[in-house]
């Protein structure tokens, strides 16, 4: 089935810099998320983006749903050690419902 | 407040060994999930139900079977299992599908020798 191609595979930051992550997909979806998973837990829902074009915030992240409904980005600003993790979208169509392989951030206080 | 409940959190195996994995969540939701997560990929859905007494296959169901006998509980089972099947596995529960977002686990960290 089609995978989500999610970039950077792992990112080492300064803490206070910006961070952008995205998601590519070569089908269509209804619904992007981003989770953020940290060691020993689960995924965490951080945003959910449900309209084509759609830009939502929750605190220091933003999220876009792109135009052609085949892509995604997230955005943190002003990194924080607390930020470190693992970040994974997801793209949801019907009942099918698939996995970026994550992104990894490292911030260096 | 458990949301949703994985046990057991740790369990090593035999090949050919059977267990089952137990999920439980006090949310109220319809629609529950079993995903595995591998090194360097993403969650990958192995079975999921969109309520008590129903169950349908995902993405990855060969060597698995589940039962939602309960609204509150989904089990999933491996009936021999195999070293390919090592891998952390999540619950996940939510009202709907769709937009519906999803809650998960903190994951079964499972290991076939």
């Amino acid at each position: 089935g089609q995978q989500l191609n999610q970039s950077p595979q792992s990112m080492f930051i300064q803490e206070g810099e910006d961070v952008s992550m995205n998601c590519t997909s070569s089908s269509i979806f209804n619904t992007w998320l981003w989770y953020k998973q940290e060691p020993g837990e689960g995924p965490v829902l951080l945003i959910a983006l449900y309209k084509a074009g759609e830009l939502t915030s929750n605190g220091r992240l933003t999220a876009q749903f792109g135009i052609t409904r085949k892509d995604s980005f997230l955005n943190i600003s002003a990194s924080i050690p607390s930020d470190v993790g693992i970040y994974f979208c997801a793209g949801l169509k019907d009942h099918d419902m698939r996995f970026g392989a994550g992104t990894r951030l490292t911030v260096k206080p | 407040n458990a949301g949703v409940t994985q046990t057991p959190k740790f369990r090593v195996l035999k090949t050919g060994q059977s267990m089952t994995l137990l999920c439980a969540q006090d949310m109220n939701h319809e629609y529950m999930y079993w995903y595995r997560q591998d090194p360097g990929m993403g969650l990958r859905l192995i079975h999921y139900s969109v309520g008590e007494g129903t169950t349908a296959k995902g993405e990855v169901p060969d060597g698995y079977n589940v039962s939602r006998l309960k609204k509150q509980n989904f089990l999933l089972g491996l009936e021999s299992a195999a070293p390919s099947q090592t891998s952390v596995y999540f619950c996940a529960s939510s009202y709907g599908w769709g937009a519906q977002p999803q809650h998960f686990g903190d994951g079964t960290r499972l290991s076939i020798l």
